[in-house]
């Protein structure tokens, strides 16, 4: 069973301040999603990496994936508190393609 | 167009009960899977449903069993509810049995607290 570890587990920053968020697996991702989760809602997928080195941006969220496809991390420019959120990353992973999530990264970005 | 949904949005149940929950998919999308979403936790997947059929499940006890409908719709069921089942918990739909990438969308979840 793959495994995601997602780090850090809490993050709490000033708008306007930049971060980064990481997810690693010991086993290669066949592809990579990233979604956020609001309270009281269910995820919102934010991107999809498949091919190793991939880098992806969304406004002021860039997503990148490891050369190896084990590791991806997303970067936020200029932290709003309207980016505040569960971010989740999650891998499709056996015959019916479901998704194996990480534990996630709870982001807090303060006025 | 609406999306995933799911009912009730909230639920207080007994240990021991039995509860039932239902999931709408989005329109078009014929495979619906359920995940468990602990407080503070990434979801966990239950199971999934195609074709009226369990297509794959998770580590879940057979406590947890599914259902689902020609249009579609899914029902979960949990029997002999525990202290440790409560969550939230989310239904994903997605069109088809498809190859990666693909998107799936999430309702907003049923969040079930038992007593």
């Amino acid at each position: 069973t793959q495994l995601l570890e997602q780090s850090p587990q809490f993050l709490s920053i000033q708008e306007g301040e930049n971060l980064t968020v990481y997810c690693n697996s010991s086993s290669v991702f066949s592809s990579l999603q990233w979604y956020r989760q609001e309270p009281g809602e269910g995820p919102v997928l934010l991107v999809t990496v498949v091919t190793g080195g991939e880098v992806k941006k969304l406004k002021r969220l860039t997503f990148q994936f490891g050369d190896a496809r084990k590791d991806s991390s997303l970067h936020i420019t200029a932290a709003q508190p309207g980016d505040t959120g569960l971010y989740l990353c999650a891998s499709p992973t056996g015959s019916a393609r479901q998704l194996t999530f990480g534990s996630g990264t709870q982001l807090t970005v303060l006025p | 167009d609406a999306g995933v949904t799911q009912s009730p949005t909230h639920l207080i149940k007994t240990r021991g009960q039995q509860v039932t929950l239902r999931c709408s998919p989005k329109s078009g999308h014929d495979t619906v899977s359920w995940y468990q979403q602990a407080l503070g936790q990434g979801p966990q997947f239950i199971f999934q449903y195609y074709e009226e059929e369990e297509r794959q499940r998770g580590n879940f006890p057979d406590r947890f069993s599914g259902h689902q409908f020609p249009n579609y719709s899914s029902e979960l069921n949990v029997n002999a509810l525990l202290l440790g089942d409560s969550a939230l918990y989310l239904c994903a739909s997605r069109p088809g049995t498809g190859d990666i990438p693909y998107e799936q969308y999430f309702g907003p979840g049923t969040r079930l607290t038992v007593t």
